[in-house]
């Protein structure tokens, strides 16, 4: 078990919504990165924060938005919901070194988040 | 881009049985290689990884080769067990950011 934590561990929300996960990093860690992942696929890169900035980003649309806060946890906020964001929301934290390399990265458990 | 192709499951052997599943990937640069494992309704926890080309991860039994000349990080096992049921996930990586790749997941299930 890991010690990356997220919440809620399921939601509904109604299509055209605003939602908010949540994600606690493991003790240590600087580095916090978000993944999609749709029933039977992969988890897809949507952006990752350090040092509370957005240090890259995958090919998603604006509506989704992130923070990280000076005690290196997380949010992911994403705007005018709609039905093909139903997934499980997957965080992953590291710790990004002096030579910008970062450590093993542990994922929690995800936010199963479906739109109706 | 960057991208990784796994072979599609679902699959299903007998305990004691050899496993493979295969997976190949398209990189612009000299990414790392992982295989991650996803227990139902569980995240993903590395399984094992290869930093370079001709490196040999294993853990628990399971290895994989970074063949850089076929592109591929084919996962093996020699003898899988019913506690090996679950879906198997092959990623890449570049060290600067932890910014993973995945291929879209084969599913293992093991009877007895």
């Amino acid at each position: 078990e890991t010690g990356v934590t997220q919440s809620p561990t399921h939601l509904i929300k109604t299509r055209g919504q605003q939602v908010t996960l949540r994600c606690s990093s493991q003790s240590g860690h600087n580095t916090v990165s978000w993944y999609q992942q749709a029933l039977g696929q992969g988890p897809q890169f949507i952006f990752q924060y350090y040092r509370e900035e957005e240090n890259g980003r995958g090919n998603f649309p604006p509506r989704f938005s992130g923070l990280q806060f000076p005690n290196y946890s997380s949010e992911l906020n994403v705007n005018a919901l709609e039905l093909d964001d139903s997934a499980l929301y997957l965080c992953a934290s590291s710790l990004r070194g002096t030579r910008a390399t970062n450590t093993e990265a542990f994922f929690g458990q995800g936010t199963r988040l479906t739109v109706v | 881009g960057d991208s990784v192709t796994q072979m599609e499951g679902p699959v299903t052997l007998s305990e004691e049985a050899f496993l493979t599943i295969n997976c190949t990937y398209t990189a612009t640069g000299y990414p790392s290689l992982f295989w991650y494992v996803q227990y139902p309704g569980e995240g993903l926890q590395l399984l094992l990884k290869a930093t370079k080309a001709d490196d040999k991860g294993s853990n628990k039994g399971f290895e994989a080769t970074y063949r850089k000349e076929t592109t591929s990080f084919h996962l093996e096992k020699g003898s899988v067990q019913v506690s090996d049921s679950a879906v198997y996930f092959c990623a890449l990586s570049y060290n600067t950011g932890n910014q993973f790749y995945f291929g879209t997941g084969t599913s293992l299930t093991v009877i007895p």
